[in-house]
């Protein structure tokens, strides 16, 4: 099976501040998906930033970045420029490539961006 | 916009009642999930499907059971209800592999809102 790993609980940043999240991974597969999820506390889960394993290239999405390490098994989201409305738990996400298989996740990072 | 409904956002229910979690979706998606969330410990599979009438146990699907009559509807029973069944629960859909490569490789999930359950 594989385990998603969050390490920092909860983190803090000031408005304006870059700040990183950490994930790593585990998996014997060479092919599959990473996610990053967004879960303000409206509870509605969003979906930040996707990347496929096969792609070397870091995906990007305006003020949210990853840096993919596939040897390493690491999967980081940047956020830059962070602004108030950021403020929400952050959930790191495994998918094998096979259909039907179900997402793995973090137990996630509690993220609050303060003025 | 696609779009998963999930009945109730807030739900009180007592010890040994039946209780139903019902999550529909207007996307086509062949797969449908039921997920629990609970502090520190993240989101935790409960069960899934990948087709009408099928279903597939995920991590903890002691106490649960689903039901999948129709495709764009995915139904969580609490056969019997208990305290440690007090939980966000929340259900997602996606496309299927074979129709996500079709999509742009779209293989996220859209999540309804959850339904937080507390069992007195």
């Amino acid at each position: 099976a594989q385990t998603v790993t969050q390490s920092q609980p909860e983190m803090s940043v000031q408005e304006a501040e870059t700040v990183t999240l950490s994930c790593t991974y585990d998996t014997s597969e060479n092919n599959y998906y990473l996610f990053w999820y967004k879960q303000p506390p409206s509870r509605q889960m969003i979906l930040v930033i996707r990347q496929e394993a096969y792609k070397q290239q870091n995906a990007t999405e305006n003020r949210f970045s990853v840096n993919f390490q596939k040897a390493a098994k690491s999967f980081s989201l940047k956020i830059s420029d962070s602004q108030l409305g950021d403020t929400a738990m952050y959930f790191c996400a495994f998918r094998p490539p096979n259909s039907g298989y179900a997402l793995n996740f973090g137990k996630g990072t509690s993220l609050l961006v303060t003025p | 916009d696609v779009k998963v409904t999930q009945s109730s956002r807030y739900l009180v229910k007592r010890t040994g009642e039946k209780v139903f979690l019902e999550c529909v979706q207007d996307m086509d998606h062949e797969n449908m999930f039921w997920y629990r969330q609970d502090p520190g410990l993240g989101l935790r599979l409960i069960y899934f499907s990948y087709d009408v009438k099928m279903k597939e146990k995920g991590d903890i699907p002691e106490g649960y059971s689903v039901s999948r009559e129709k495709k764009e509807r995915f139904s969580l029973i609490l056969e019997s209800a208990s305290t440690n069944q007090t939980s966000m629960y929340l259900c997602a859909s996606s496309l299927s592999s074979d129709s996500a490569r079709r999509v742009d490789f779209n293989y996220g999930y859209t999540f309804g809102s959850g339904t937080r359950l507390t069992v007195v």
